[in-house]
């Protein structure tokens, strides 16, 4: 079945870099995702890889993939106290399939 | 561009009731996503609609049913709501067939007291 597991918190200083990890079990994962949601809110697609790309990097994240490990983690360069919020790993067998969602991390932004 | 739209924001209903939630998808897509989000727990996926019919649904009960419209917008309803019920339910669009990215609404705030 598909699980997604994350630490739930995560406390960092301004400036510094952030690393959150996600580990999911479904090895037939196509997508995984990063979702933000910030208080009161939605979610907002940070960005997604493919189960077939080991890194991606877009401005201030970065993607690593570990799929032997089934291992997920997103690093927030020069963290901002915008960034507080909370952090959802998800994953999709691609296509339309359905998206499973961790329990989220929170980050602290402290200034 | 409007994105993903949702109503109402928030709702108060007693157990027992019926609700109906309602989504308009961001312009261009033809897919909408239904899930809840319980306090504190991330979403858990309860159905999606394309073409006007049911296409994967979640581990949710019969209680739990949707629609979808000619124009793509699409309604959630609860029947017999139970104090479990009350969660953040969030409407999610995308392209079937497109690059998969969802898009969500903010939600509507269910409370059953």
């Amino acid at each position: 079945g598909e699980d997604v597991e994350q630490s739930l918190f995560l406390s960092v200083r301004e400036g510094d870099s952030s690393v959150i990890n996600c580990t999911y079990t479904d090895s037939s994962s196509t997508y995984l995702y990063w979702y933000k949601q910030e208080p009161g809110a939605g979610l907002q697609l940070l960005t997604y890889i493919f189960s077939n790309m080991d890194m991606k990097q877009d401005q201030r994240l970065t993607v690593l993939l570990n799929k032997k490990d089934k291992h997920l983690s997103l690093r927030i360069a020069d963290t901002q106290t915008g960034d507080s919020a909370i952090y959802f790993c998800a994953e999709s067998k691609g296509g339309y399939q359905k998206v499973t969602f961790g329990t989220g991390t929170k980050l602290q932004v402290i200034p | 561009d409007a994105g993903v739209t949702q109503s109402p924001t928030h709702l108060i209903k007693t157990r027992g009731q019926q609700v109906t939630l309602r989504c308009s998808p961001k312009s261009g897509h033809d897919t909408v996503s239904w899930y809840q989000q319980a306090l504190g727990q991330g979403p858990q996926f309860i159905f999606q609609y394309y073409e006007e019919e049911e296409r994967q649904r979640g581990n949710f009960p019969d209680r739990f049913s949707g629609h979808q419209f000619p124009n793509y917008s699409s309604e959630l309803n609860v029947n017999a709501l139970l104090l479990g019920d009350s969660a953040l339910y969030l409407c999610a669009s995308s392209l079937t067939g497109g690059p998969y990215e969802q898009y969500f609404g903010p939600g509507t705030r269910l409370t059953v007291t």
